[in-house]
């Protein structure tokens, strides 16, 4: 079974509408990690916010908030106030704490914003 | 304060040669990790390291792959006598801690001829 599941290959936005780049996970160990990396045309890997199994409150970084339901293992991304410079490849990881610390990537979700 | 260093950015190789992929870790990281996103793909992992020891190669192909971390000087993936599957970008991402933010490099694209 897939560890990442993120079903939305390609979105679009309006500049300055906000979006939610959807993701679900699986997983049976108690205690693990979500992690949204953006991924630009120029191909680095950028972090972006990060949510513990354990953090009572959704994680916010700027324009950034990760909407996390624990019972229905979904930890999707919303960006708010899009911009151009957000057009990009998104992906959703997972890192297990009971196998090794490896992160486990969704297969991403190329996102447009349209001016 | 630099982030993940990786060099080349770009390697082109002949089938049968073989590629060195170079990676600083950020200053003050110990743990290494590798990974390999093949086009229209997610990364995938392949080695995890801590200075001079492999703590999870579970990702590894078996054979022509290998990967270090010298006390001294960048981690270093290697693979033998390449393939053209091989062709990939290959991400080294370095962490404080195994239970720290992994941050990761700009990657080398490897086109294998």
């Amino acid at each position: 079974a897939q560890k990442i599941t993120q079903t939305q290959p390609g979105m679009f936005v309006q500049e300055k509408e906000a979006v939610t780049l959807d993701c679900t996970y699986d997983t049976s160990d108690p205690s693990y990690g979500l992690f949204w990396y953006k991924q630009p045309s120029s191909g680095e890997m950028i972090f972006l916010i990060y949510q513990g199994s354990y953090d009572q409150q959704n994680a916010t970084e700027g324009r950034y908030s990760l909407n996390f339901q624990k019972a229905r293992k979904s930890a999707n991304l919303v960006i708010s106030a899009s911009q151009l410079g957000d057009s990009a490849m998104y992906f959703c990881a997972m890192r297990e704490v009971g196998s090794g610390n490896q992160f486990y990537f969704g297969t991403g979700t190329s996102l447009t914003v349209i001016p | 304060n630099a982030g993940v260093m990786q060099n080349p950015r770009h390697l082109v190789r002949r089938r049968g040669q073989e590629a060195r992929l170079r990676c600083s870790p950020m200053k003050g990281h110990s743990h290494v990790y590798w990974y390999r996103q093949l086009p229209e793909e997610g990364l995938k992992f392949m080695v995890y390291l801590q200075k001079e020891n492999i703590i999870d190669e579970s990702g590894m192909p078996k054979e022509r792959f290998s990967a270090e971390f010298p006390k001294e000087g960048p981690s270093i993936l290697r693979i033998q006598q390449v393939v053209r599957g091989d062709s990939a970008a290959y991400f080294c991402a370095s962490s404080l801690s195994q239970e720290e933010t992994q941050y990761f490099g700009p990657g080398t694209r490897l086109l294998v001829l």
